[in-house]
């Protein structure tokens, strides 16, 4: 099956630093990444869609300053959390979508990277 | 935002048993989908039933789906211990534009050795 990578898998920083989590799809183009957030015991919530070469779409009461999408090629979306703060502290899982995903949702996720911001 | 809520929240069930998790959701949809999730790790795909569908087997898992309910249900029958985990629906939207999975509230399942 499709492999989606994600580094780093974990990440501690100090408050007001910014941190670049990468998300790779390994052995498929990925016309469409989403980028997750997920709180401890919680569900998953959406962030972001980001579309190869176009800029990403935000959902709302999601801050697009501070949660930059770089979606440069079909392997390849980066999420930099921009000045963090402890409540930024969260698990970021990507997913990823090939153009055949169209018709039933088929994504492909990755392992998730936990950030912990001091 | 969330599509729906699933039940229980928690389960706790002795090796051998069955495990019954609910979904609701709220909106038309093209497809529904389980996930598994580990404490900490990423998500497992586990089974995908379609809005034309109704039943779905894989292995000792079983899916229903009831779109005038809006609901799903997720059956892991003989249950081990390595089934423990978060167990989350996930909805696909009939806008194909759209293309992102709405996550429901997830059910965490503890299976007693």
């Amino acid at each position: 099956g499709a492999v989606v990578s994600q580094h780093p898998s974990r990440v501690i920083c100090k408050s007001g630093t910014s941190v670049k989590i990468e998300c790779r799809s390994l052995d498929f183009q990925a016309t469409t990444m989403f980028w997750y957030r997920q709180f401890p015991k919680q569900s998953l919530m959406l962030m972001a869609t980001s579309n190869e070469g176009s800029k990403a779409t935000y959902e709302q009461g999601v801050e697009k300053d501070k949660f930059l999408i770089n979606h440069a090629s079909l392997t390849l979306s980066t999420l930099t959390v921009t000045s963090a703060h402890p409540e930024d502290s969260s698990f970021y899982i990507c997913s990823a979508s090939d153009s055949s995903g169209i018709s039933y949702n088929e994504q492909f996720f990755g392992p998730g990277t936990r950030l912990t911001v001091l | 935002s969330q599509q729906g809520e699933e039940d229980p929240q928690a389960l706790s069930i002795q090796e051998g048993e069955n495990a019954t998790m609910n979904c609701s959701y709220k909106t038309s949809i093209n497809n529904l989908q389980w996930y598994r999730q580990n404490s900490g790790r990423g998500l497992v795909h586990l089974i995908l039933i379609r809005s034309n569908e109704r039943e779905k087997h894989s292995g000792r898992l079983r899916v229903t789906l009831d779109t005038s309910k809006k609901s799903s249900s997720l059956l892991i029958t003989a249950s081990r211990a390595a089934d423990t985990a978060s167990y989350f629906c996930a909805t696909g939207g009939m806008d194909t534009g759209r293309r992102a999975l709405t996550f429901g509230s997830g059910t965490r399942l503890q299976v007693q050795p």
